[in-house]
């Protein structure tokens, strides 16, 4: 069955970057896109981009633009997202998505001094 | 982007009640249409895809309808289980945009 498991939760420090990854298994890892979507506490779902695992090409929602790389390694069969200049907004709860259908558990990124 | 606007964005019933969630995207989206429940903390569960595809192990008792830039989510029976924050969300096209929540509440 299709599966997505990521890395546990951070704190980091406002300025610092974070690397989030998401394991994914149970399917042809370069068959599907990725995206990447996060949930700031009591707020909505705001979606951060995606990644084709195939070709390594990525689109980012103009939020994030300019802060945020989405990669992959296809041996393991996993995708990372990597967020720079953190900053007390970007605290929230991460997730990994395969289309609508196959979620990651979630990752909490905590942002503070 | 397209947007999509989900109405109400909050909802109190009795259980046992009939409800119906509504999601209009301001451009045609076919059926490429997904709703989640989601309760706090945890990760959105996927209920319903292509409008009106039931996820498997997903109770009956949830339907979804619609398509172009219309669609409705209706639970015919609400179950104790079944208060939590709903969500719609389009594929059709990157990037993929949620509506911003219903809240179902207890009444």
């Amino acid at each position: 069955q299709v599966q997505l498991v990521q890395s546990g939760a951070e704190v980091k420090e406002p300025g610092a970057s974070v690397k989030v990854s998401c394991k994914a298994s149970g399917y042809t890892f370069i068959s599907r896109h990725i995206s990447w979507v996060r949930q700031a506490t009591g707020q909505g779902l705001q979606w951060l981009g995606w990644m084709d695992p195939e070709s390594g090409n990525t689109g980012y929602a103009q939020k994030v633009r300019g802060r945020v790389t989405m990669t992959r390694d296809i041996s393991t069969g996993t995708a990372y997202m990597e967020l720079n200049s953190l900053r007390s907004e970007d605290t929230a709860v991460y997730f990994c998505a395969r289309g609508p259908r196959y979620w990651g558990q979630g990752t909490l990124v905590t942002v503070s001094s | 982007d397209i947007h999509m606007t989900q109405s109400p964005t909050s909802l109190s019933a009795y259980v046992g009640d009939r409800v119906t969630i509504s999601c209009r995207a301001s451009q045609d989206i076919s059926t490429y249409l997904a709703w989640f429940q989601q309760k706090s903390g945890k990760a959105p569960k996927p209920l319903i895809y292509a409008a009106s595809s039931l996820e498997s192990g997903v109770p009956s008792r949830f339907s979804g309808d619609g398509s172009g830039t219309d669609f409705t989510l209706t639970i015919s029976s609400l179950q104790p289980e079944d208060f939590a924050t709903y969500y719609c969300q389009q594929y059709d096209g990157y990037p993929y945009t949620f509506g911003q929540g219903t809240k179902l509440e207890i009444k």
